[in-house]
């Protein structure tokens, strides 16, 4: 089974709309971590925002936030007012703690979503 | 000083080279990691290595043996690699302290593209 489910494989979305990118995830640890990744056609790989699994409260971070819905495992990134700028393959990823006491985990991608984003 | 520096930024090789993928940070990140993506496909992790030791090796074949000489040096060794092996090669840095808090956080270089021919 899938870890991460991006449903969306593209959007095209109007300039200045919301949009607003499907993730759910399945994990049985009680302690994980949900990030989004943005990644332009130059292949780099861009943080935008970050949920933990303890966090209460939706993340925001300027334009984006993060609609988090732990009973359905899912953590959706609401954009707000759509840039040209914003055009990009957009990655939900988790870190569980599988390898915990001490040490890192690696992150665990979806298949992505391409947005387009049309003047 | 927020980047993680990767060179080359391209490199051709034949099956019966050896090169090297370097990567570099200086924000005193413990954990450093290697992942591979292939187009149109998400990244997949390779190695994790955490205060300075390899903590993870996702099953990589031999032909790709990691390295880190210091805290603030990654390496990947390539050798006998197959056409297969082309890929987007994506290093990461993070604090490095277990699943929580957004300290976690990844930063990623701009990626070396391997080209095997």
């Amino acid at each position: 089974a899938q870890k991460i489910t991006q449903t969306q494989p593209g959007m095209f979305v109007q300039e200045k709309e919301a949009v607003t990118l499907d993730c759910t995830y399945d994990t049985s640890d009680q302690s994980y971590g949900l990030f989004w990744y943005k990644q332009p056609s130059s292949g780099e790989m861009i943080f935008l925002i970050y949920q933990g699994s303890y966090d209460e409260q939706n993340a925001t971070e300027g334009r984006y936030s993060l609609n988090f819905q732990k009973a359905r495992k899912s953590a959706n990134l609401v954009i707000s007012a759509s840039q040209l700028g914003d055009s990009a393959m957009y990655f939900c990823a988790m870190r569980e703690g599988k390898h915990s006491g001490g040490g890192a985990d690696g992150l665990t991608f979806g298949k992505g979503t391409h947005l387009i984003i049309q003047p | 000083d927020t980047e993680v520096t990767q060179t080359p930024k391209h490199l051709v090789m034949g099956m019966t080279n050896k090169k090297s993928l370097k990567c570099e940070q200086h924000m005193g990140h413990r954990a450093m990691y290697w992942y591979k993506q292939k187009a149109k496909k998400p990244p997949e992790l390779m190695f994790v290595y955490s205060y300075e030791k390899l903590s993870i090796n996702e099953s990589v074949p031999s032909r790709f043996s990691p390295e880190c000489p210091n805290s603030s040096l990654l390496n990947l060794h390539l050798h006998a690699l197959q056409p297969e092996d082309s890929a987007l090669y994506l290093c990461a840095s993070s604090h490095g302290l277990g699943a929580g808090g957004s300290y976690n956080e990844q930063f990623f270089g701009p990626g070396t593209r391997l080209t095997v021919l």
